[in-house]
C-alpha cells in the first residue's frame, strides 16, 4: 500500500528563514510520481511541482527548491528566506503510474502546517 | 481558461437533508474523482470515475454517491448527510497518463 508520511505538523519560523518541509513515501511501484500541493489560508490547493521516480534531479524554482532521494524514499521541500506570504498548509502526495484500467489516485499526506512570522 | 468549477463554495445543511455538490471540468478529461480533507488527516479519496458511466470507490465512500452521466460532469451526492461528514470537498480531474490532477476550489460543507 502507499504512504505518505510529513512527520512535521507545525513549523513556525521568522521571515527571511530557510525552512524544509519532509516527506517520506512508500510504494511497491518502480514507476511512480510525487507531488507538493500549498494550501493558503483561502482554502484552494496550489500545484507547486511533480517529479516522477526515474527524475532524481533536485529542482530549484526561485526560492523554493526540491530534494528527491530514492535511496531514502524522501522528496523534501525547501524554502529560502522565508516570506509571510509563504504561510499555507503543504501537502506532499504520491501517484502510482498510470496504468490500463488503474486508478490515478493521489495518496496525501496529512500536511505540514507553516507560519511564517514578520 | 482550463479549470475545475465546484459549487456551491459553502453549505450549511441539516441531517438528513439531502444535498448535491457539483463539479464541472472545461478540459475533456476522462478521469475525475473527489476527495474530502478532515484536519490531521490530509485528503483522501471518496469516489473516482475512469469516463463516461465508469465509478468507482475511493478509500471512504460510506454516505456518498457520485454520477458520471456527461464527460464534464461529476456530482457528489449526499442521500442523507451526518454530522460527520463536515468537511473539506475537493473536486479533481486528470488527463490520463498526466497525473497532474487539476483541482476546484472546494466545497465547505457544514451538516448540523
Amino acid at each position: 500500500a502507499q504512504k505518505v508520511t510529513q512527520a512535521q505538523t507545525e513549523i513556525s519560523v521568522v521571515e527571511k528563514e530557510d525552512v524544509t518541509l519532509d516527506c517520506v513515501y512508500e510504494t511497491r511501484d518502480t514507476t511512480y510520481y510525487l507531488f507538493w500541493y500549498k494550501q493558503p489560508p483561502s482554502g484552494e490547493l496550489v500545484f507547486l511541482i511533480r517529479r516522477n521516480s526515474f527524475d532524481e534531479q533536485n529542482e530549484i524554482s526561485g526560492r523554493y527548491s526540491w530534494n528527491f532521494q530514492k535511496s531514502t524514499s524522501s522528496f523534501n521541500f525547501t524554502i529560502t528566506a522565508s516570506q509571510v506570504v509563504d504561510s499555507a498548509v503543504y501537502f506532499c502526495a504520491l501517484s502510482e503510474a498510470p496504468t490500463q484500467g488503474g486508478s490515478e489516485k493521489l495518496v496525501f499526506g496529512k500536511g505540514t502546517k507553516l507560519t511564517v512570522n514578520p | 481558461e482550463a479549470q475545475v468549477t465546484q459549487n456551491p463554495r459553502y453549505l450549511i445543511t441539516v441531517t438528513g437533508k439531502k444535498l448535491t455538490v457539483t463539479c464541472s471540468q472545461n478540459m475533456n478529461h476522462e478521469y475525475m474523482s473527489w476527495y474530502r480533507q478532515d484536519p490531521g488527516l490530509g485528503l483522501r479519496q471518496i469516489y473516482y470515475s475512469m469516463n463516461v458511466e465508469v465509478t468507482d470507490k475511493g478509500d471512504v465512500p460510506e454516505g456518498y454517491k457520485v454520477s458520471r452521466k456527461e464527460k464534464r460532469n461529476f456530482p457528489l451526492i449526499l442521500e442523507s448527510p451526518s454530522p460527520n461528514q463536515t468537511s473539506l470537498y475537493f473536486c479533481a480531474s486528470t488527463f490520463p497518463g498526466s497525473t497532474e490532477a487539476f483541482f476546484g476550489q472546494g466545497t465547505r460543507l457544514t451538516v448540523v
